[in-house]
This record gives structure tokens, C-alpha cells and sequence, in this order.
């Protein structure tokens, strides 16, 4: 089964403090691509960041990291010094290559809600 | 910088009735899709479409959707007769040119209200 699952329905921080958004995946793919998109109150999907399976990396972009652990399917996001603005649902998303699909297979997203 | 719009951004229809949302994808880009988000929930796959023809389908686009692309901008998602249970926000998502592995770049959604 090709799943992508993001335990956290919800997450409540007050401003300045770090958040660590989960996301875990089952694929027998040897090939995939991994994707994180933020859903702001606008509605829109932005797109955040694009990994492939073969570059376990971490990646920093300003105050947004990326842990990418194969060993343990994990694609984990961490926004440091959280602001208001960072408030929005966040999907991982992943796009299964083997089979030669075209489709992104999304998880159900969490929501961050940042206090200030 | 590029973007997917789409329009319009809100539609109302009755429930039979066929609506038609438009996209126009980043220019240059070859792969095309269209995804839903019933609200509050996960995004779904739809269809995708390339050179002229649809290359992936999911189960939820039975024969009452269509897609097309008459033109070399616009890229349309139609439901033939449309159900209270299609009332969802739907998005258009463009991809690059080397292949389906590239990046989708979504627009900003129209939101389907089936009444």
C-alpha cells in the first residue's frame, strides 16, 4: 500500500516557539519524490520544498528545515521562531514513481495555529 | 514569477446542472492536472493530462467529468451533471517539462457549491 499519514490533526504553539510537523510514508517504490505544501486561510496550496528518495539531505531554507529519514519513512518538517503568519494547514505529499503514476498522494494535513 | 489561475474562484450551480472551471497553466509547462478538497479534508487526485490526452485517472473521475484542453492555454474540468456530493474546492495544478516527476504548482482553487 502506498500511504502517507500525518498524525498531528492539530498543533497549537505561541509565537517564537519551534514546531516539528510529522509525516510518515509506506511505498515499496524505489523511486519517490516527497513534497511539502502549506494551505494558508486563503485556501491556496504553496508550494514549500521537493525531495527525492535517493537525497537524504536535510535541508534549511531561513526558518524552515526539512529531516528526510529513510530508515524510518519519515519526511519531517520544523519551522523554527514561529510567526502568526506561519498559521495554515500543512499537507506532505508524495509522488510515487514505479509505476509510472502521475498523481501526488497527499496525508490529511495539520493544522498550525500560532498565538502570539 | 509564473502561476496557475483559475476561474472563477466561486460557483454556485444546482444539483444536475453541468459547470465548467477553467485553468490556465504556466506556460511552458507540459503535464496538467486537476485535484479535489472536499472541505476540511485531505486533497485528492482527480486526472492527470498530457499531450493531449489524459495519462492517469483516479476512481473518483467516473464519466460524469471531462477534461480538455481546446486551446494552448486554458485546460477545463467539466461536470456533466453535478451532485450535492461534488461541492468541494477544486484545484488546477501544472507541472514542468521534463516529466511527471517535476513539481506541481497548484492554482488557486474554485469552490464548487452544489446546491
Amino acid at each position: 500500500a502506498q500511504k502517507v499519514t500525518q498524525a498531528q490533526t492539530e498543533i497549537s504553539v505561541v509565537e517564537k516557539e519551534d514546531v516539528t510537523l510529522d509525516c510518515v510514508y509506506e511505498t515499496r517504490d524505489t523511486t519517490y519524490y516527497l513534497f511539502w505544501y502549506k494551505q494558508p486561510p486563503s485556501g491556496e496550496l504553496v508550494f514549500l520544498i521537493r525531495r527525492n528518495s535517493f537525497d537524504e539531505q536535510n535541508e534549511i531554507s531561513g526558518r524552515y528545515s526539512w529531516n528526510f529519514q529513510k530508515s524510518t519513512s519519515s519526511f519531517n518538517f520544523t519551522i523554527t521562531a514561529s510567526q502568526v503568519v506561519d498559521s495554515a494547514v500543512y499537507f506532505c505529499a508524495l509522488h510515487f514513481m514505479d509505476t509510472g503514476r502521475r498523481a501526488l498522494t497527499f496525508g490529511s494535513g495539520t493544522r498550525l495555529q500560532v498565538q502570539p | 514569477e509564473p502561476e496557475v489561475t483559475q476561474t472563477p474562484s466561486h460557483q454556485v450551480t444546482q444539483m444536475g446542472q453541468e459547470v465548467i472551471l477553467r485553468c490556465v497553466p504556466i506556460s511552458n509547462h507540459l503535464y496538467f492536472y486537476w485535484y479535489r478538497q472536499i472541505l476540511g479534508q485531505k486533497v485528492e487526485f482527480l486526472v492527470s493530462f498530457y499531450n493531449n490526452e489524459i495519462s492517469e485517472k483516479s476512481e473518483i473521475f467516473d464519466d460524469q467529468f471531462s477534461v480538455e484542453r481546446p486551446d494552448g492555454s486554458n485546460f477545463t474540468l467539466k461536470i456533466r451533471s453535478t451532485k450535492l456530493e461534488d461541492s468541494a474546492m477544486y484545484f488546477c495544478a501544472s507541472g514542468g517539462t521534463s516529466g511527471p516527476q517535476d513539481t506541481q504548482y497548484f492554482g488557486p482553487g474554485t469552490r464548487l457549491t452544489v446546491l
